[in-house]
C-alpha cells in the first residue's frame, strides 16, 4: 500500500540553525501538502504543491516537490524558538495520507 | 470566520456507552473530514463527506458511524468502543473535496475506559 515517510523522525537545533524534513512517497502524488502541528494543538496548513519540480517560499521556509512527484522537502532558515512543532507533509496518491511527521525542537 | 470548532473537548466513556463528538464550520467549505491521531503519530483519515454525503470511509470499524446533518455540521457517533480507540479526533475541512488546505479543529480527545 501506500506510505509516506519522513526524515529525521526527531531534529534538535540551536536557535539559528537551518532545518529540514523530507517526505518520501511510495506512490505518485497528484499534490504534497505540509502542516505544522504545535505540542497540544492541531495540524496548520502552510502552504500545497502540485507542479513536478515545484518550489515555493514563506519568510524562512522553502517548500519542494521533486520532478517525480514523490518526494518533497521542507527547509526552514535560521530557525526560531517559534518553529518547535511537529512538522507533517500530506499527499493524495490512490489515497490521502499524511507522512510520519518530523518533530522539531529549538533549544535558544 | 476561519474556524472550525469541536465538542466537547475532552471525553471519557465506557465501552458500553454511547456518545457524539460534534464538528461546526461556517467557512461555506463542501468537504469535511473526521481523522483519528495516536500519540506521536499522524492522523489517519477515517471518513471524508463530500457536499453532505459520505464519499470515502477508510475502513472504519461499525463503531464508528459519522452523520452530516447539514453542510455546515459534521457529527461522529461512537458505540461499544474498545481502549484501543483512544485518541484525538480531529475534525477537518475544506473547499472542496479534493483534500485541498484543510483547517482542523481543536479535537476531541476521547479516553475509552
Amino acid at each position: 500500500g501506500q506510505q509516506v515517510m519522513q526524515i529525521p523522525q526527531y531534529q534538535h537545533v540551536q536557535e539559528g540553525e537551518d532545518f529540514t524534513t523530507y517526505c518520501n512517497s511510495s506512490t505518485t502524488l497528484s499534490n504534497i501538502q505540509w502542516y505544522k502541528q504545535r505540542p497540544g494543538g492541531h495540524p496548520v496548513f502552510l502552504i500545497q504543491l502540485v507542479k513536478s519540480g515545484e518550489v515555493k517560499k514563506q519568510k524562512r521556509l522553502t517548500f519542494q516537490f521533486g520532478e517525480a512527484k514523490k518526494n518533497s522537502s521542507l527547509h526552514i532558515t535560521a530557525t526560531q524558538t517559534t518553529d518547535v512543532g511537529t512538522y507533517f507533509c500530506a499527499g493524495l496518491g490512490n489515497q490521502f495520507y499524511f507522512g510520519t511527521g518530523t518533530s522539531l525542537t529549538v533549544i535558544p | 470566520d476561519t474556524e472550525v470548532t469541536q465538542t466537547p473537548k475532552h471525553l471519557v466513556m465506557g465501552m458500553t456507552n454511547k456518545k457524539s463528538l460534534k464538528c461546526e464550520q461556517h467557512m461555506g467549505h463542501r468537504a469535511m473530514y473526521w481523522y483519528k491521531q495516536k500519540a506521536k503519530k499522524p492522523p489517519e483519515l477515517m471518513f471524508v463527506y463530500s457536499y453532505e454525503k459520505l464519499s470515502i470511509n477508510e475502513s472504519v470499524p461499525s463503531r464508528f458511524s459519522p452523520e452530516c446533518p447539514n453542510s455546515s455540521l459534521l457529527n461522529l457517533h461512537l458505540h461499544a468502543l474498545q481502549p484501543e480507540d483512544s485518541a484525538l479526533y480531529l475534525c477537518a475541512s475544506s473547499q472542496d473535496h479534493q483534500y485541498n488546505e484543510q483547517f482542523f479543529g481543536p479535537g476531541t480527545r476521547l479516553t475509552v475506559l
